[in-house]
């Protein structure tokens, strides 16, 4: 099994509708983290969480929310989707300090049409 | 706030060269640490090299070595003898202590395209 996974891995959803993207990690990291990622633009940071009881906004927060169900469980929701959230979305986890990087998931691919 | 620029869309390099990616990044931060990573078409993440702020030495891994230049603030990904397989999508990123070292910063990308 992959260290972190991500489901759906594709989705089309409707102008409208409420869809959930769901992460899990076998690392026992405690930071967790959604991203985003736009042609020309990178991945952006949506949401982070250091711990169960912490959450926190990134830079493209409005229209999303997450839930931390467990130490291991990262949620992002997109309440309302619109077509310009129609992008590729990365899970990944971490340790804290300064030489570590992310493992990600495979990524969700998301269609609002 | 940190930011990463990659001011090279796209690249293109003839198989068995070697090909320098760019990579500037500024932060008031002392403590930093600077990260590549490859996409290719499949989409997933590959972590390819980090150096730290604080090494005296550029940081190596096999094909891939990081030309870090401090007072530039630069951090260019050199990829020697290239091959077709590395064609994908290249992105440099950083994270400090001013963000408890937490989040990422990731550039904009650059996709390099090898030729045989």
């Amino acid at each position: 099994d992959a260290d972190v996974t991500q489901t759906p891995r594709n989705r089309i959803t409707k102008t409208g509708k409420r869809i959930m993207l769901e992460c899990s990690q076998t690392k026992g990291h405690d930071r967790m983290y959604w991203y985003r990622q736009d042609p020309g633009l990178g991945l952006r940071l949506i949401y982070y969480s250091f711990d169960v009881k912490d959450i926190n906004k990134g830079e493209i927060s409005d229209g999303y929310s997450v839930s931390r169900q467990a130490q291991a469980k990262f949620s992002l929701s997109l309440e309302s989707a619109i077509p310009n959230q129609t992008a590729l979305y990365f899970c990944a986890t971490s340790e804290g300090g300064q030489s570590y990087g992310y493992t990600f998931g495979s990524g969700t691919r998301l269609t609002v049409v | 706030a940190q930011k990463i620029t990659q001011t090279q869309p796209g690249m293109f390099v003839q198989e068995k060269e070697a090909v320098t990616l760019d990579c500037t990044y500024d932060t008031s931060d002392p403590s930093y640490g600077l990260f590549w990573y490859k996409q290719p078409s499949s989409g997933e993440m590959i972590f390819l090299i980090y150096q730290g702020s604080y090494d005296q030495q550029n940081a190596t891994e096999g094909r891939y070595s990081l030309n870090f230049q401090k007072a530039r603030k630069s951090a260019n990904l050199v990829i020697s003898a290239s091959q077709l397989g590395d064609s994908a999508m290249y992105f440099c990123a950083m994270r400090s202590r001013g963000t408890s070292y937490g989040k990422l910063t990731f550039g904009q990308g650059t996709i390099l395209t090898v030729h045989p």
